[in-house]
């Protein structure tokens, strides 16, 4: 069955970086775009960057747009998320989806892990 | 940017009537780009609806999806227990690639 998870979460002071990877298996990994969304506690959902399924296109929200670099290795069916410079307001728990082949939603998602930025 | 407005934040109702979620978007959304999902308490959201009033695989046919333009909206037929959590609705838009949520819409148990 398909499965992401999600890890590299943890607590990192303001300014520093930190890196997540996005581990997947049960789906043809290499044809497929992967996406991560965060969440802060009790909020809402917001889309933070997503690759396409070779790695020739990354799109990234404006919040963290040269500070966030996404990334994947289809060899090990691995996406990276390559966080620099990080804030307090990027404190949130992040998780990595997978698009559906049959339109541009997200059709499976981690468990998420939790980035917490504070000094 | 296409922001999308659920409301209203929270919906009180009993189990077996029929609930009616809206999403509305700034501008006009192509309905193939419209999505719908259910979170609950510690869990990842879960894909219902895509393309606006497609059913996700492994979705019970009381959840409909419909709407077109702005404004979209996510029906369930008879809530069952397990139903009372938040939906979302997303959109994906092309210029620039990106992806909205709206706030969301908490279903709760009147």
């Amino acid at each position: 069955q398909v499965q992401l998870v999600e890890s590299g979460g943890g607590v990192v002071q303001p300014g520093r970086s930190l890196r997540l990877s996005c581990g997947a298996s049960g789906f043809t990994f290499r044809t497929y775009g992967v996406h991560w969304v965060r969440q802060t506690p009790g909020k809402g959902l917001e889309w933070v960057t997503g690759i396409s399924y070779d790695g020739s296109n990354k799109y990234y929200a404006d919040s963290v747009k040269g500070r966030f670099t996404i990334s994947r290795d289809n060899s090990k069916n691995t996406v990276f998320l390559q966080m620099d410079n990080l804030r307090a307001e990027d404190t949130a728990l992040y998780y990595c989806a997978k698009e559906s082949g049959s339109s541009i939603s997200l059709d499976y998602w981690g468990p998420g892990t939790l980035v917490t930025v504070s000094s | 940017e296409i922001v999308l407005t659920q409301s209203p934040g929270t919906l009180s109702f009993s189990p077996g009537e029929r609930a009616t979620l809206s999403c509305r978007a700034s501008q006009t959304v192509r309905s193939i780009s419209l999505a719908w999902y259910q979170q609950k308490p510690g869990q990842a959201p879960r894909l219902l609806i895509y393309a606006a009033s497609t059913r996700a695989t492994g979705i019970p046919d009381r959840f409909s999806g419909s709407g077109s333009g702005t404004d979209f909206t996510l029906t369930i037929s008879r809530l069952e227990p397990e139903d009372f959590a938040i939906y979302y609705c997303q959109q994906y838009g092309s210029s620039p690639p990106a992806y909205a949520f709206g706030q969301g819409t908490k279903l709760e148990i009147k």
